[in-house]
């Protein structure tokens, strides 16, 4: 399934970096995801977007800023990460106010912060 | 909140055997899903599940959404080496946000086969 793509796979950033995260989605959607995977935990949602609109901000800490440009796009702006943000960093997508509605995940960009 | 308990939360097995996995929860939910992830790479879609009672097949596994809409189960008959791999579960309950889904996901289960 490519319906939903990630770039980069794979992120190593210092503390004091400034790096994105894109996902897109190929699948005509219009609620969009971000969630945080780390070692030996359920995935934690971070954001919700619904027709491009910022619904759910999940406790985040505001070294995390989310992007909604269109519906297709969705994008996770990193600055001054700690450690312990290592994690992998799943996006995925859904057809919203659906009554077989599915989340359809992306490959995930494993981010390291040294 | 709403939570799901997912087990076993690891299975060691030879290959060939059957698997069986559960989720329950003390809360009921409208939809059942059941993703498979590889190391390295997002959680892929298995089976959905969106009636109560529904038993629904892909191949070689098959789920079924409990009839109370509080569990669900994946079985997965004789297994082989590429079905190895972490197995979730995700339940979609009464509450939405602003249309969109919101998931609860179980723990996991880790599967590991030996050939």
């Amino acid at each position: 399934e490519t319906g939903v793509t990630q770039t980069p796979r794979h992120l190593v950033m210092g503390m004091t970096n400034k790096k994105s995260l894109k996902c897109e989605q190929h699948l005509g959607h219009n609620a969009m995801y971000w969630y945080k995977q780390s070692a030996k935990k359920p995935l934690e949602l971070m954001f919700v977007y619904s027709l491009e609109e910022r619904v759910e901000n999940n406790s985040v800490p505001s070294r995390f800023s989310p992007e909604c440009p269109n519906s297709s796009h969705l994008f996770l702006h990193l600055h001054t990460l700690q450690p312990e943000d290592s994690a992998l960093y799943l996006c995925a997508s859904s057809q919203r106010v659906s009554s077989t509605d599915t989340q359809y995940f992306g490959p995930g960009t494993r981010l390291t912060v040294l | 909140g709403q939570q799901l308990n997912q087990s076993p939360q690891s299975m060691f097995i030879q290959e060939g055997e059957d698997v069986s996995m559960n989720c329950t929860s003390s809360s009921i939910f409208n939809t059942w899903l059941w993703y498979k992830q590889d190391p390295g790479e997002g959680p892929v879609l298995l089976i959905a599940l969106y009636k109560a009672g529904e038993l629904t097949s892909n191949g070689r596994l098959t789920a079924q959404f409990g009839i109370t809409r509080k569990d669900s189960f994946l079985n997965i008959s004789a297994s082989i080496p590429s079905d190895v791999g972490i197995y979730f579960c995700a339940g979609q309950g009464t509450e939405r946000i602003q249309g969109a889904q919101k998931l609860v996901f179980g723990q996991g289960t880790r599967l590991t086969i030996n050939p």
